[in-house]
């Protein structure tokens, strides 16, 4: 059972266009939700991350949304750019788990 | 040199193989994790280990089994491997408390023929 649900599982966009991955969890006890980055040939690396106090989160051309009740959150790319195409996990835990749950990834390729 | 290093970076081994992949860590991090990688299903945690003396499974560790050397070492081994383990593993590292950032290691590429 996919505890972390993420999509779309691929995704094309041009550059200076906005990228926007979407995730839906199902466990309301999950209270960390970090974005992994990962490119080609490398290990995943954390982008940015939110905890459910807060409905939004941006860190320069990166933005998590929130969204508690739908029990859903997103990251959007604004102005993307090539050395953005990567593939994207979200993730979540709770508590001191420290066990981070992934979601099935997502394939971006920004075009010039 | 790495944060966190694996051996091998790639391996092929034959069906029935055992098989030891490696895992240290520089961070000074207690927490260390095995994770594989399959397209269209994400990273899956095998098994984690938060000290030197405490092992627990993940969601799937059928097949697997670790060892915890010292802080800074945790191995995953494939006792007789099979085809369907052929994956991309990852290592991993975080410390404790309210920062959940995970270290990853450049991952092995694993194929069971």
């Amino acid at each position: 059972q996919q505890q972390v649900k993420q999509s779309p599982q691929s995704l094309i966009v041009q550059k200076g266009g906005i990228s926007i991955i979407n995730c839906a969890y199902e466990n309301t006890a999950f209270d960390y939700f970090p974005w992994y980055q990962q490119f080609p040939g490398k290990g995943p690396a954390l982008l940015i991350a939110i905890r459910p106090d807060v409905s939004e989160k941006k860190e320069g051309r990166f933005t998590i949304s929130f969204n508690k009740s739908a029990k859903q959150f997103s990251l959007h790319i604004m102005d993307s750019q090539p050395g953005d195409s990567a593939t994207y996990f979200c993730a979540a835990t709770s508590g001191n788990t420290g066990k981070l749950i992934f979601g099935q990834g997502t394939t971006l390729q920004v075009k010039p | 040199d790495a944060d966190v290093t694996q051996t091998p970076r790639n391996r092929i081994t034959k069906t029935g193989k055992r098989i030891m992949l490696e895992c240290s860590q520089t961070k000074g991090h207690d927490r260390m994790y095995w994770y594989r990688q399959d397209p269209g299903l994400g990273l899956r945690l095998i098994y984690y280990s938060f000290d030197v003396k405490d092992i627990n499974k993940g969601e799937i560790s059928d097949g697997y089994s670790v060892s915890r050397q010292a802080q800074a070492k945790f191995s995953l081994s494939l006792e007789s491997a099979i085809p369907n383990q052929t994956a991309l593993y990852f290592c991993a590292t975080s410390g404790q408390g309210q920062d959940y950032g995970y270290t990853f290691g450049s991952g092995t590429r694993l194929t069971v023929v």
